[in-house]
């Protein structure tokens, strides 16, 4: 079982709406998680960081489900510059590296 | 303005030739780290160094090697005997002490074997 998965998507959203991406983790120890968002052909940008029950960030919530071991991302009122790959991350408890998801691939629509 | 530098942007490089990838950062961070992406795949890591003359290989350090001499530089060879290295490389920095761990990263290498 990979450390992080996540649905490829893609995510193809009319501009208003609101998406939600699960990202599941197998260590059910893992203490901290991020999202970060990626553009065609760039570096990953860290959008979010989770390090309790969630977080909240103008129209981006992330939050956390420890008993069914996934971290949410939730953006509200999409904008058509919201469109990019989203990638969750995972720290072990103990581990010195993240573990990334594959990412889910958002389409805001006109 | 603190950062991380990754140069060059795009390398190209004939098969058997061993290429160097450039990779610094002003953020005074301890920790400093390597990763691959392929296309449709998630970030691999290579190596990662936690301090000063010391590094770790990760899951993918085959065919690899890397030096950390000073806290600010973290460069990756790519030898002759890593099989597909044609990637998009991505180096990245993180603080090691408050429980925090956020990784920041460069812009990148796109090495391309031809």
């Amino acid at each position: 079982r990979k450390e992080v998965e996540q649905d490829p998507g893609p995510f193809n959203v009319p501009e208003g709406a609101t998406v939600a991406f699960n990202c599941t983790y197998s260590n059910s120890a893992s203490q901290s998680f991020f999202w970060y968002r990626q553009d065609c052909r760039k570096e990953p940008k860290l959008l979010m960081s989770v390090y309790s029950s969630g977080n909240e960030d103008g129209r981006f919530t992330a939050q956390l489900n420890r008993a069914s071991q996934y971290i949410s991302l939730l953006i509200r009122d999409s904008k058509l510059s919201d469109s990019a790959t989203y990638l969750c991350a995972v720290n072990p408890t103990g581990a010195n590296n993240l573990f990334f998801g594959t990412g889910t691939r958002l389409t805001v629509i006109p | 303005d603190g950062g991380i530098t990754q140069s060059p942007k795009y390398l190209f490089r004939k098969e058997g030739q061993n290429v160097t990838l450039s990779c610094e950062q002003n953020l005074n961070h301890d920790a400093m780290y390597w990763y691959r992406q392929d296309p449709g795949q998630g970030l691999r890591l290579i190596y990662y160094s936690q301090i000063v003359n010391d590094f770790q290989k990760g899951d993918i350090a085959e065919g690899y090697s890397v030096s950390r001499e000073k806290k600010e530089s973290f460069p990756l060879t790519v030898t002759s005997a890593q099989k597909n290295p044609t990637a998009f490389y991505l180096c990245a920095s993180s603080e090691t002490s408050g429980g925090r761990n956020e990784q920041f990263f460069g812009p990148g290498t796109r090495l391309t074997v031809l």
